[in-house]
């Protein structure tokens, strides 16, 4: 079975924080694709990062990075230096076989 | 913004009711998926669609179907609405080969609301 877990509902933080969202995935396939995206109020889904499986090369864009171990089913997303602008609804999501399965999200509520 | 366009905004059927909802993609984009998105939850995947083919499904029933048309377009159809098919629907595009998986492009969403 597939499935992804974002265990964190909500969090919230205070300007220049950092912050970790966690995503820990299910799949008993060799070849994935795992995702973040953003949702922000207005709705749209902005993609953030894609990431296949074998490739588990941590990545940083800017302030966002993200850290991805095979050994424990993790895909996590850290931002660094949290701003208002990052407040929004993020989803980890995972693709193989032409499906799709997106975790229930994290709210971010960064405060000034 | 994604170049990705949804007809209507919003949308108020009555249960029972038979609903058309609309895609427009990226000139070059020969790959669709629908997605339903209750409140507070995040996207369910219904179908995927490849060069006018369906390849993909989720956990849906068949009266949800699909169509996707030369010109980039598609629809998603969903006959008998239920109460709890009110959601956001969401379409995505991507330029591939209808396998593997590169970066997907959504659109703003149509919300339907079924009384």
């Amino acid at each position: 079975a597939q499935k992804v877990t974002q265990a964190q509902t909500e969090i919230s933080v205070v300007e220049k924080e950092d912050v970790t969202l966690d995503c820990v995935y299910e799949t008993r396939d060799t070849t994935y694709y795992l995702f973040w995206y953003k949702q922000p109020p207005s709705g749209e889904l902005v993609f953030l990062i894609r990431r296949n499986s074998f490739d588990e090369q941590n990545e940083i864009s800017g302030r966002y990075s993200w850290n991805f171990q095979k050994s424990t089913s993790s895909f996590n997303f850290t931002i660094t230096a949290s701003q208002v602008v990052d407040s929004a609804v993020y989803f980890c999501a995972l693709n193989n076989f032409n499906k799709f399965y997106f975790g229930s999200g994290t709210k971010l509520n960064v405060k000034p | 913004e994604t170049g990705v366009t949804q007809s209507p905004t919003h949308l108020i059927k009555t249960r029972g009711q038979q609903v058309t909802l609309r895609c427009s993609s990226q000139s070059g984009h020969n790959t669709v998926s629908w997605y339903q998105q209750a409140l507070g939850q995040g996207p369910q995947f219904i179908f995927q669609y490849y060069r006018e083919e369906e390849n993909g499904r989720g956990n849906f029933p068949p009266r949800f179907s699909g169509l996707q048309f030369p010109n980039y377009s598609s629809e998603l159809n969903v006959n008998a609405l239920e109460l709890d098919d009110s959601a956001l629907y969401l379409c995505a595009s991507r330029p591939s080969s209808g396998t593997g998986s590169g970066e997907q492009y959504f659109g703003p969403g149509t919300r339907l609301t079924v009384t």
